[in-house]
């Protein structure tokens, strides 16, 4: 039969305001994180990235955040316009060698008019 | 601009029929990477390559193998299709560690049904 997704976490925001969008990262020994974004249809696109050795990190309209005491990283996204709306990943890169990234789940921003 | 392309956006396959999704990157990097993505599981990784006719089974291998002849086509291929393949899946590409970046660039992705 037909098999029914998980729903993605939804974060809806009127425009202009700021979006923060958080992630739990596994792996205590990763040293680099990233967020993508991805709108419908499309792949993944590089928005920021931040190493271990960084707390926080500024883009334009940007910043990411790491808090490695409790694993966990968020982005901040300043004067949301409509075409942030898309799902937001992050991805961690661990100790396995090589490019590898493990990526969370997503969330879903939806910026409301 | 690093460009990764896939060969196809749309394609419709019937079960048992082998399956090839082609991945070409224009950038002259290393790696490269065959994802598959489900809702609500966020991407997995399939196999990797980090060199030519060199490969490594990611998370999700099983009933998918790769092939890379030249270093900037990545192929991946489905022996034999079954319906839990159907699937979006996405090609990357990225510098090798010590190049400074482990940005991975993705292609635009295949939506790849399997009836």
């Amino acid at each position: 039969g037909e098999s029914v997704g998980l729903h993605l976490p939804t974060l809806s925001v009127q425009e202009g305001d700021n979006s923060i969008i958080n992630c739990a990262y596994s792996n205590s020994a990763s040293d680099y994180f990233i967020w993508y974004k991805q709108e419908s249809g499309k792949g993944p696109q590089f928005i920021i990235d931040i190493r271990s050795n960084m707390d926080k990190r500024q883009g334009q309209r940007v910043t990411v955040l790491l808090n490695k005491t409790v694993k966990h990283l968020s982005l901040q996204i300043a004067a949301t316009q409509p075409g942030d709306s898309a799902v937001y990943f992050c991805a961690e890169r661990g100790t396995g060698g090589g490019n590898k990234l493990t990526f969370g789940t997503g969330t879903q921003l939806k910026v409301e008019l | 601009d690093v460009k990764v392309t896939q060969s196809s956006r749309y394609l419709v396959k019937r079960t048992g029929e082998k399956v090839f999704l082609e991945c070409v990157q224009d950038m002259d990097h290393e790696n490269m990477f065959w994802y598959r993505q489900d809702p609500g599981l966020g991407l997995r990784l399939i196999y990797f390559s980090y060199d030519v006719k060199m490969k490594e089974k990611g998370d999700i291998p099983e009933g998918y193998s790769v092939s890379r002849e030249k270093k900037e086509r990545f192929s991946l291929i489905l022996e034999s299709a079954s319906t839990n393949q159907t699937s979006m899946y996405l090609c990357a590409s990225s510098l090798i560690p010590g190049q400074g970046a482990y940005e991975q660039y993705f292609g635009p992705g295949t939506r790849l049904t399997v009836t």
